[in-house]
């Protein structure tokens, strides 16, 4: 199947910093790649939709200017948090639709970004 | 409006079955899949329905009945490794996912 990868994997940051977790499709192009945010013992939450060349769609409720998406080519997803706080700690996650299905394929995760903010 | 229902915990012994129930409402059904998370990682693929019936992949299996808004997940021979948390996900009529909250199955031996 198709490979999604993310790093970093862990990131431990003051409070204030900014982070960025970037997202690369390894062996297909990605047009559209999706941003979950995920706290212990919940479900995923989409955060965003991230179109290659284009603005980002955000969720209802998710701050565009904390959460900076850039998709700036076919292979790479960022995800930057700015001015981090306790609470944007989290298990970040990006996906991609299987190549050639659309917006139904199979859905291939990357590894995940555990962030923790002090 | 939307909405998607599952378990929040289940229970099952090495070698038995177990089955696990997701129920949703939504007016747009493009498909409804089911992920395997194990803690601390990344979700990972298990099936797809968007038509009625079961699949049958190994030990897992996946049915959906649309008419119902009802899928299950049934798996087989458990293994100690199978201990993870299972989402069931549909697609609306926009494309979204729309996630259940995860079922965490707690395998003993």
């Amino acid at each position: 199947g198709a490979v999604v990868s993310q790093h970093p994997s862990w990131v431990i940051c003051k409070s204030g910093t900014s982070v960025k977790i970037e997202c690369r499709s390894l062996d297909f192009q990605a047009t559209t790649m999706f941003w979950y945010r995920q706290f212990p013992k919940q479900s995923l939450m989409l955060m965003a939709t991230s179109n290659e060349g284009s603005k980002a769609t955000y969720e209802q409720g998710v701050e565009k200017d904390k959460f900076l998406i850039n998709h700036a080519s076919l292979t790479l997803s960022t995800l930057t948090v700015t001015s981090a706080h306790p609470e944007d700690s989290s298990f970040y996650i990006c996906s991609a639709h299987e190549p050639g299905t659309g917006d139904t394929g199979e859905l291939f995760f990357g590894e995940g970004s555990r962030l923790t903010v002090l | 409006g939307q909405n998607i229902d599952q378990p929040t915990e289940m229970t099952a012994t090495e070698g038995a079955i177990v089955q696990i129930n997701c129920t949703y409402q939504t007016s747009g059904f493009n498909g409804l899949f089911w992920y395997q998370q194990h803690a601390g990682e990344a979700p990972t693929f298990l099936s797809y329905n968007v038509l009625d019936g079961l699949e049958e992949k190994g030990r897992f299996s996946s049915f959906l009945s649309r008419s119902k808004g009802y899928s299950y997940l049934l798996l087989k021979e458990l293994q100690m490794k199978d201990s993870a948390s299972y989402l069931c996900a549909f697609m609306d009529s926009n494309y979204q996912l729309i996630w259940g909250a995860g079922t965490k199955l707690i395998i003993k031996p």
